[in-house]
């Protein structure tokens, strides 16, 4: 069956440092994995979208990994304050270039200052 | 507007009674998409609207989900004869055209069935 998976369990890092979240897919071949910033009682904020042909986007101090043979993305914040503190979505299209995402449960990420 | 618009933005209902949730887009975007999330689980796909195109409602749980899109623009989901597992967050996204752009989400309807 397909699946997206992301940690479930939160995610505490000391502030300034590198904070590194997974999302794994089984059974599914995306054009697209986008990753989503939400704060409680709110909606999701896109962040970053990367395709099947890039390895590596950036944008600021995100950084995003696509391994397409692991079936894999990485999700970096450096230098992490605690204003980054929120739930971390990871998206991908469920039929290659539908541009109709399904999500991942969320990583929650808390940085201590 | 300047973002997606939705309302109410809390809902608390009977069980039974059927609900209209509205969803306004960002102009230009066309389409529009219609997750939930129930409390501490992910997004679940409900429906997707792309253009003039016939919607996808696979995500749509049971015939008492129906939702429209009028003029391309506006778009209202229907819950009738509301249940108790129905209650969560309905979050409304819209799109522009092209690959590039992610989704913009509206800060959704909190719906509670009593």
């Amino acid at each position: 069956s397909q699946k997206i998976e992301q940690n479930s369990e939160a995610l505490n890092i000391q502030e300034g440092k590198t904070a590194t979240l997974t999302c794994n897919y089984t059974n599914y071949s995306p054009a697209y994995l986008q990753w989503y910033r939400q704060d409680p009682g709110r909606g999701p904020v896109f962040l970053l979208l990367i395709r099947e042909n890039e390895k590596e986007k950036r944008k600021e101090r995100l950084k995003v990994t696509f391994d397409t043979t692991l079936k894999q993305s990485l999700f970096h914040i450096t230098a992490s304050q605690p204003a980054d503190s929120a739930t971390y979505l990871c998206a991908l299209d469920v039929t290659s270039g539908t541009y109709k995402y399904i999500f991942g449960t969320g990583t929650r990420l808390k940085v201590l200052a | 507007g300047a973002g997606v618009s939705q309302s109410p933005s809390n809902k608390v209902t009977e069980k039974g009674k059927d609900v209209e949730l509205r969803c306004d887009p960002i102009s230009g975007h066309t389409a529009l998409y219609w997750y939930r999330q129930s409390l501490g689980q992910g997004l679940e796909f409900l429906i997707y609207f792309q253009g003039n195109s016939a919607p996808d409602k696979s995500g749509l749980p049971s015939d008492r989900f129906s939702a429209e899109r009028t003029g391309g623009s506006v778009s209202t989901l229907t819950i009738q004869r509301t249940q108790q597992e129905d209650s969560a967050v309905y979050l409304c996204a819209s799109s522009p055209p092209g690959t590039g752009g992610g989704y913009t989400f509206g800060s959704g309807t909190r719906l509670t069935v009593v």
